[in-house]
């Protein structure tokens, strides 16, 4: 069984750093690419960042782009989002996801996620 | 980006009733269309991938439609744990995009 456990969510000051991590398992995680998703405080859901199974090719939103980094650690299982010059507009459930096959689902799997809250 | 519409945002059906979801991308997403439910409180939830392919564990109830730029998710007979909300989302490209949802309640 597929199982995700996100971890790290907190309350952060504005500008601050978090870093969240996933850790995977039930599954080869070092065969599928992974992702975090996230979805602010009764709002739709937002892709922020995936990095491929294999030669760590990342994409991330442009919400995003140049604050937050994502990282796999294979010998782990461990997914990480490190999160920096956070903003209130960060605020959100962060999602870390499982994708399919290639071509398939992008998140297959979903963990149950953690709360990030930035606020002073 | 692709930008990906859904419609209605609510709907009130009965249970019982048939529940028709739209979802409509701004340019055609080909094949790379996918739909999420997400209860309560809880994570979304893999419905089909490939614009068509049932995930595991999918009750036959679910059905889905549509191509290029234009889907639809039918709920033949709603069940009191399909009330949720349903998401679209595209992988055609980066930024993948998620619709805004459809929250299907109880009428």
């Amino acid at each position: 069984e597929v199982q995700l456990l996100e971890s790290g969510g907190d309350l952060v000051q504005p500008g601050g750093s978090l870093r969240l991590s996933c850790a995977a398992s039930g599954f080869t995680f070092t065969n599928y690419a992974m992702s975090w998703v996230r979805q602010s405080p009764g709002k739709g859901l937002e892709w922020v960042s995936v990095i491929s199974r294999s030669d760590g090719t990342t994409y991330y939103a442009d919400s995003v782009k140049g604050r937050f980094t994502i990282s796999r650690d294979n010998s782990r299982d461990t997914l990480h989002l490190q999160m920096t010059s956070l903003r209130a507009e960060d605020t959100a459930i962060y999602y870390c996801a499982k994708g399919g096959l290639p071509g398939d689902a992008p998140g297959e799997d979903w963990g149950q996620g953690t709360l990030v809250t930035v606020s002073s | 980006e692709i930008v990906m519409t859904q419609s209605p945002a609510t709907l009130s059906v009965s249970p019982g009733e048939r529940a028709t979801l739209s979802c409509r991308a701004s340019q055609g997403v080909r094949s790379n269309l996918v739909w999420y439910q997400q209860r309560p409180g809880q994570a979304p939830r893999l419905l089909f991938y490939r614009a068509s392919t049932r995930a595991t564990g999918i009750p036959a109830r679910f059905s889905v439609s549509g191509s290029g730029a234009e889907f639809t998710l039918t709920i033949s007979s709603l069940q009191s744990e399909d009330f949720a909300v349903y998401y679209c989302q595209h992988h055609n490209n980066w930024p993948w995009t998620f619709g805004q949802g459809t929250k299907v309640e109880i009428k």
